[in-house]
């Protein structure tokens, strides 16, 4: 019940086009979903976030839609630029406490 | 500069000898925990820490221990180390107020083999 499950493993878009990340979680207790980014050799980063009351959380060209009811959420990245390639990581957590991390997708975006 | 700083960030150790990895972060943060990262797995959270003192089990705590005397310190002990916890080591804090729903820090990782 404390697994967040993520799809697809890995993306490849062409510059311009759109990156969709899809994260699927089973605790309905969780009340809070960020997003990570991670560069090679770095320690992943907050890209965004949203709260359980809200269904869609847009800044600049990345947009996290959320579905309360099919307890799922995801990621589009709008206009896929090659400096988004990373692996992207969708979490969940309960009052900031266990945070539990999906396994990850990473994404190429070629020039 | 704001920042959450892990040592060693490459240790190539044999198994059995015991190990500390250390955190330390300047952000006056009250909230503190350690993930291992392995392929196909993600991050999975091994211990967190709310504040001094107060420390919790996270989804893969077996084989680690951590202490946190200090609000801004949080070292990761490997007592016996084993093969299985060869893995990249990652430390993070965020601020506890927000319910939580604040940004979490992360250092930039301690490459951990045990031989």
């Amino acid at each position: 019940q404390q697994q967040v499950k993520q799809s697809p493993q890995s993306l490849i878009v062409q510059k311009g086009g759109i990156s969709i990340i899809n994260c699927a979680y089973e605790n309905t207790a969780f009340d809070y979903f960020p997003w990570y980014q991670q560069f090679p050799g770095k320690g992943p980063a907050l890209l965004i976030a949203i709260r359980p009351d809200v269904s869609e959380k847009k800044e600049g060209r990345f947009t996290i839609s959320f579905n309360k009811s099919a307890k799922q959420f995801s990621l589009h990245i709008m206009d896929s630029q090659p400096g988004d390639s990373a692996t992207y990581f969708c979490a969940a957590s309960t009052y900031g406490q266990n945070f539990v991390f999906g396994p990850g997708t990473r994404l190429s975006v070629l020039p | 500069e704001a920042q959450v700083t892990q040592n060693p960030r490459y240790l190539i150790t044999v198994t059995g000898k015991k190990l500390t990895v250390t955190c330390s972060q300047n952000m006056n943060h009250e909230y503190m925990s350690w993930y291992r990262q392995d392929p196909g797995l993600g991050l999975r959270q091994i211990y967190y820490s709310m504040n001094v003192e107060v420390t919790d089990k996270g989804d893969v705590p077996e084989g680690y221990k951590v202490s946190r005397k200090e609000k801004r310190n949080f070292p990761l002990i490997l007592e016996s180390p084993s093969p299985n916890q060869t893995s990249l080591y990652f430390c993070a804090s965020s601020t506890t107020r927000d319910r939580g729903q604040g940004e979490l820090f992360f250092g930039e990782g301690s490459r951990l083999t045990v031989l």
